[in-house]
């Protein structure tokens, strides 16, 4: 398949580990903060958001914090699958626009 | 329910040739978005529908880069002529209402473009 992206960060973790992705953000003024994963040659796939006003929220196998007062955003993900291995993008939404960092890929060994 | 649909998967083009990519959203999808991703590098909006009203096309290349949704449901991305830096893939994603903060987007699998 297609390489999303060549140069990215690359976590790697044994499948059953848990996986945290880190994502910085610079507007103090977005809405939602969002995570998207991205297989190669596919678009991205929603995982889960955040509202501004929380600090955590929980999905099936994933949980997203969000520090304010740093400005950091994280992805954790338990149990890690081989069906996790992806480019990982946070955005961040104002309004209407969404805005999307940079990516990090994640390699999970058998 | 389907998804997001593009149409060509893979576009391989010379520079200064034209170009045109095709997106089907979601049925139902008012809100209609088309992002430039180039390689090794997050998604970047080009244009934003809502129904066939232009939102925002402030970073759209407006001298080469055209876009249109006459009907308010699939729209075309045309590149007129491309350069090398245009070498990118091409994501077309589609909202259910009005593209608010709260609401998700879908993408579609994305058109490859190569300029030679």
């Amino acid at each position: 398949g297609e390489s999303v992206g060549l140069h990215l960060p690359t976590l790697s973790v044994q499948e059953g580990d848990n996986s945290i992705i880190n994502c910085a953000y610079s507007n103090s003024a977005s809405d939602y903060f969002i995570w998207y994963k991205q297989e190669s040659g596919k678009g991205p796939q929603f995982i889960i958001d955040i509202r501004s006003n929380m600090d955590k929220r929980q999905g099936q196998r994933v949980t997203v914090l969000l520090n304010k007062t740093v400005k950091h955003l994280s992805l954790q993900i338990a149990a890690t699958q081989p069906g996790d291995s992806a480019v990982y993008f946070c955005a961040e939404k104002v309004g209407r626009a969404l805005t999307f960092g940079s990516g990090t890929r994640l390699q999970v060994q058998p | 329910e389907a998804g997001v649909a593009q149409s060509p998967r893979y576009k391989i083009i010379e520079k200064r040739q034209s170009v045109a990519f095709w997106c089907n959203p979601i049925s139902g999808h008012a809100t209609l978005y088309w992002y430039q991703q180039i390689l090794g590098q997050g998604p970047k909006l080009l244009i934003q529908f809502q129904n066939n009203g232009v939102v925002d096309d402030s970073q759209l290349p407006k001298d080469r880069f055209s876009a249109e949704r006459l009907k308010g449901v699939d729209s075309t991305l045309k590149i007129q002529p491309a350069k090398l830096e245009d070498s990118a893939v091409y994501l077309c994603a589609s909202s259910l209402v009005g593209g608010g903060p709260s609401e998700t987007q879908y993408f579609g699998p994305g058109t490859r473009l190569l300029v030679l």
